[in-house]
C-alpha cells in the first residue's frame, strides 16, 4: 500500500528556474516529512523536513510547503541550478523513536544550462 | 567523522544462493535501518535494529533477516536469493529518542543471475 504519492515522475527545469514537486499522504499519523536528494549511484541524503505544525519551512535556496488539511506537501527548488539535478524522494515518518520512513516514488530533476 | 559505510559495494549472487550485507552506523549512532530500492523506485523499507534487536519489520518475507551487534553495526542477510531481490540496498542510522533524521550509506548494489 503505497502512503504517500509523488509528483510528477521527472522534470526538466531551465537553470534559474523554479522546480516544484509534490506530494500526497495518507496516514495522518504521519509526523515528520523529511525530503531527500540521491545522486546516481549514491544513497539519499537529507535534505529538509518538516514537521506538521508548521507550514512553510526554508533553507536556502529549498522551501518547503505543508497544507496538514489537504494532506499534502511540496518541495520548491529555487533558482534551480544544473547541480541541482538529480532524483528527489519526498518521505513520512511517525515519532516517538520509531523512524520507518515511507517514501514516495521519486522526481527526477534535469535543469538544463 | 565517518559517516554510514556499507559493505560490498557490489555483489553478484546466483538464484537460490545466500547474502550477507554489512553496515556500519555513523558515529554516534545507535539504530540502524535497512531498506531495498529497486531500479526506478523509493527505497522500501525492510526492518529496523535497535538494542540489538528487530524492533520494526516492513512487507518483506522472512527470508530477510538481520543482526544487530553491540558496536551498533547490522547485518543484513538473504535467503534463496530470487531474481526480483536484484535491487540497492540501503542503510541508514539514527540516534533513537533525539532526532527524526536518518543518514543513508551509499548501498550495496545486488544483482541475482
Amino acid at each position: 500500500q503505497q502512503q504517500v504519492k509523488q509528483s510528477p515522475q521527472s522534470l526538466i527545469v531551465q537553470k534559474g528556474g523554479i522546480s516544484i514537486i509534490n506530494c500526497a499522504y495518507e496516514n495522518t499519523a504521519f509526523d515528520y516529512f523529511p525530503w531527500y536528494q540521491q545522486f546516481p549511484g549514491k544513497g539519499p541524503a537529507l535534505l529538509i523536513a518538516i514537521r506538521p505544525d508548521v507550514s512553510e519551512k526554508k533553507e536556502g535556496r529549498f522551501t518547503i510547503s505543508f497544507n496538514k488539511s489537504a494532506k499534502q506537501f511540496s518541495l520548491h527548488i529555487m533558482d534551480s541550478q544544473p547541480g541541482d539535478s538529480a532524483t528527489y524522494f519526498c518521505a513520512a515518518s511517525i515519532g516517538g523513536g520509531y523512524q520507518k520512513v515511507t517514501f514516495g516514488t521519486g522526481t527526477k530533476l534535469q535543469v538544463i544550462p | 567523522d565517518a559517516g554510514v559505510t556499507q559493505s560490498p559495494t557490489h555483489l553478484i549472487k546466483t538464484r537460490g544462493q545466500q547474502v550477507t550485507l554489512r553496515c556500519s552506523p555513523k558515529s554516534g549512532h545507535d539504530t540502524v535501518s535497512w531498506y531495498q530500492q529497486a531500479l526506478g523506485q523509493g527505497p522500501q523499507f525492510i526492518f529496523q535494529y535497535y538494542e540489538e534487536e528487530e524492533r520494526q519489520r516492513g512487507n518483506f518475507p522472512d527470508r530477510f533477516s538481520g543482526h544487530q551487534f553491540p558496536n551498533y553495526s547490522s547485518e543484513l542477510n538473504v535467503n534463496a536469493l530470487l531474481l526480483g531481490d536484484s535491487a540497492l540496498y540501503l542503510c541508514a542510522s539514527s540516534l533513537t529518542g533525539t532526532s527524526y533524521e536518518q543518514y543513508f550509506g551509499p548501498g550495496t548494489r545486488l544483482t541475482v543471475t
